[in-house]
């Protein structure tokens, strides 16, 4: 059974440019959340998705968008890239029914410069 | 007020000590809880589900108080491998569709 494996695992970015980063689940996940977390505070919810749709999103603005494939794995997309969109950001797949179980990657650190 | 609450710590003890971390939540619709650990620059890993009948996995207790909108997390005969940030996560649901609410994480360093 393979985890959830991001990448890249690093990333260097200047403002106002664009990122993507990417995201396999779980072998029998459905579902990938993103949180992005900043240094020094606990993950933050960016949004999720299920069946390639975004069923749930946290106070982020639009400019962090995503994607999911028939495969359910993910994309996230920030556009017009701000300093203080330097973080770790980190995908989680879980399973829409039954136990609760969610399984996170290694994440990507991302610094905007 | 924040959702989840935690004392940021950090907490420092020496080996075999108990420590206990704290968390409240002001969602009273929450419906399921856990501790998580975060080592220095990794992933956050679930440590324990939190039950109100409270649970206990080795040297690691939790328990939850509902009517107080508190858990807690006890860690007995502390480890140095013990050493790392407590995540506190409560979230609304029992399905794996709802997000996940951290609080800001308790950093313990355990000493020898």
């Amino acid at each position: 059974e393979t985890g959830v494996t991001q990448s890249p695992t690093h990333l260097i970015k200047t403002r106002g440019q664009q990122v993507t980063l990417r995201c396999s689940s779980q072998s029998g996940h459905n579902t990938v959340s993103w949180y992005q977390q900043a240094l020094g505070q606990g993950p933050q919810f960016i949004f999720q998705y299920y069946r390639e749709e975004e069923n749930g999103r946290g106070n982020f603005p639009p400019r962090f968008s995503g994607l999911q494939f028939p495969n359910y794995s993910s994309e996230l997309n920030v556009n017009a890239l701000e300093l203080d969109d330097s973080a770790l950001y980190l995908c989680a797949s879980s399973l829409v029914q039954g136990a609760m179980g969610y399984t996170f990657g290694s994440g990507t650190r991302l610094t905007v410069v | 007020r924040k959702e989840v609450e935690q004392d940021p710590g950090p907490f420092n003890v020496p080996e075999g000590a108990t420590v206990a971390f704290n968390c409240t939540y002001s969602n009273s619709a929450s419906q399921s809880f856990f501790w998580y650990r975060q080592d220095c620059r990794k992933e956050p890993k679930l440590l324990m589900s939190v039950y109100s009948s409270g649970n206990e996995d080795g040297r690691f207790t939790a328990q939850l108080n509902r009517a107080s909108q508190y858990i807690s997390l006890l860690i007995r005969d502390s480890k140095l491998s013990d050493s790392a940030t407590y995540l506190c996560v409560v979230t609304a649901s029992s399905s794996g569709n709802t997000p996940l609410v951290f609080g800001k994480g308790t950093r313990l360093s355990v000493i020898a």
